[in-house]
């Protein structure tokens, strides 16, 4: 598509619950990239795919954390059993290969209550 | 490792007057630079970047950066500030020689910039 999609644009979900955010790249875009954004707080990153190799998962708080991107587009992540401390914005970015900046979605509004 | 600092949460400035948002970085090599907007309820939006070539860069909306080496800083500027400017600003650098980050943006806490009528 013409920009990076991901949805649901906003989620409400009960604390112990699992969620999935989608994000669908760039058409052509190797790169993938998730990161959260906390209330007055800047960009954490959690994860990053390229290509076939194995995705760099450095950045994720915990194992209620982890992704997917199947057949080298659309992203998975997938949070289970919530905490209130998950509620952030997240954001995934596409990029080509050389890196040279990403394309942003618009994220994904997770509030765990 | 690779880091960016944006020493101001806050900036206030009035319409029509220059203004400068600050950013310093680290990297062992030589960096690749980046600005991003993000208005309310959206995500970033790509402003400009600094790769290689002169050092002043100019990007979307007016913007301009100014890439120093010696003071290693990446000042985001805008001679004249307009209201729709109001925003949350961020830096972010990247070192393409390390090998750990290499395709990874890290990026600063944010700037709000607020510009008053």
């Amino acid at each position: 598509g013409a920009g990076v999609s991901q949805s649901p644009s906003n989620k409400v979900t009960e604390k112990g619950k699992d969620v999935e955010l989608r994000c669908d790249p760039i058409s052509g875009h190797t790169a993938l990239y998730w990161y959260r954004q906390s209330l007055g707080q800047g960009l954490e990153f959690l994860i990053y795919f390229q290509g076939n190799s194995a995705p760099d998962k450095s950045g994720l708080p915990s194992d209620r954390f982890s992704a997917e991107r199947t057949g080298g587009s659309v992203s998975t992540l997938t949070i289970q059993r919530t905490q209130q401390e998950d509620s952030a914005v997240y954001l995934c970015a596409s990029s080509s290969y050389q890196g040279n900046g990403y394309t942003f979605g618009s994220g994904t509004r997770l509030t765990v209550v | 490792a690779q880091s960016v600092a944006q020493p101001e949460d806050q900036v206030n400035v009035a319409e029509g007057n220059p203004l400068t948002v600050k950013c310093t970085y680290s990297v062992s090599g030589n960096p690749y630079l980046f600005w991003y907007v993000q208005y309310p309820n959206r995500g970033l939006q790509f402003l400009l970047k600094y790769i290689t070539g002169d050092n002043l860069v100019k990007g979307s909306y007016g913007f301009e950066a100014e890439f120093n080496k010696s003071q290693t800083s990446f000042h985001l500027k805008k001679p004249s500030a307009l209201v729709s400017d109001s925003a949350l600003y961020f830096c972010a650098v990247r070192d393409p020689t390390d090998s750990g980050s290499a395709r990874q943006l890290t990026f600063g806490s944010g700037t709000q910039l607020t510009v008053l009528p």
